[in-house]
């Protein structure tokens, strides 16, 4: 089975600009996280989606949204970029349902990289 | 919001030794989970934990559930060179969503 995907492997933006990040879930799986994992530092949660809506977010401003699509795979959306958003961003899935953190099974990432 | 300490932040060690790592917390935890992160890669998940004091296997890989709450801790017996890779310690953010606090990682390097 395949595991979570995500695309693109890596991306170069300039200041200002707006990236939209993709991600497909194991199949099954019904809910969706996002996590920012900048260099030397543990991944830090964005936002959470369960059955097409938010079901978490973290300490993020509003500069990144994101949403869930039908067949359950994800998008997320960075505006107005600043050199600090540069970072590998994953996704994860798991099975969903009631609030659990146990077994998210995450992607490759995408590194994003904002000059 | 919930910080996870982790220690020590890397580790020099021959093949074959055993490491040991730990990972506190702030706040009390209902769930401890255990990832390693290669270069290039997502974490996989080695061992999640549900209850205090318990103690889990997967190969040589053992986790224990600090009965406080508040701390887990990770072994690995007679270390190989792909055990190399920073293990990160994760707990539930909390607030009704999945989403997970995780460590700053432990950066394990294997000297032949």
């Amino acid at each position: 089975d395949a595991g979570v995907t995500q695309s693109p492997t890596h991306l170069i933006k300039t200041r200002g600009q707006h990236v939209t990040l993709r991600c497909s879930p194991i199949s099954g799986h019904k809910s969706v996280s996002w996590y920012q994992q900048v260099l030397g530092q543990g991944p830090q949660f964005i936002f959470q989606y369960y059955e097409k809506e938010e079901r978490g977010r973290g300490n993020f401003p509003d500069r990144f949204s994101a949403r869930q699509f039908p067949n359950y795979s994800s998008e997320l959306n960075v505006n107005a970029l600043l050199l600090g958003d540069s970072a590998l961003y994953l996704c994860a899935s798991s099975v969903g349902g009631a609030p659990d953190p146990r077994e998210q099974y995450f992607g490759p990432g995408t590194r994003l990289t904002v000059t | 919001g919930q910080q996870l300490n982790q220690s020590p932040q890397s580790m020099f060690i021959q093949e074959g030794e055993d490491v040991s790592m730990n990972c506190t917390s702030s706040s009390i935890f209902n769930t401890w989970l255990w990832y390693k992160q290669e270069p290039g890669e997502g974490p996989v998940l080695l061992i999640a934990l549900y209850k205090a004091g318990e103690l889990t296997s997967n190969g040589r890989l053992t986790a224990q559930f600090g009965i406080t709450r508040k701390d887990s801790f990770l072994n690995i017996s007679a270390s190989i060179p792909s055990d190399v890779g920073i293990y990160f310690c994760a707990g539930p953010s909390g607030g009704g969503a999945d989403g997970l606090t995780f460590g700053k990682g432990t950066h394990l390097i294997i000297q032949p």
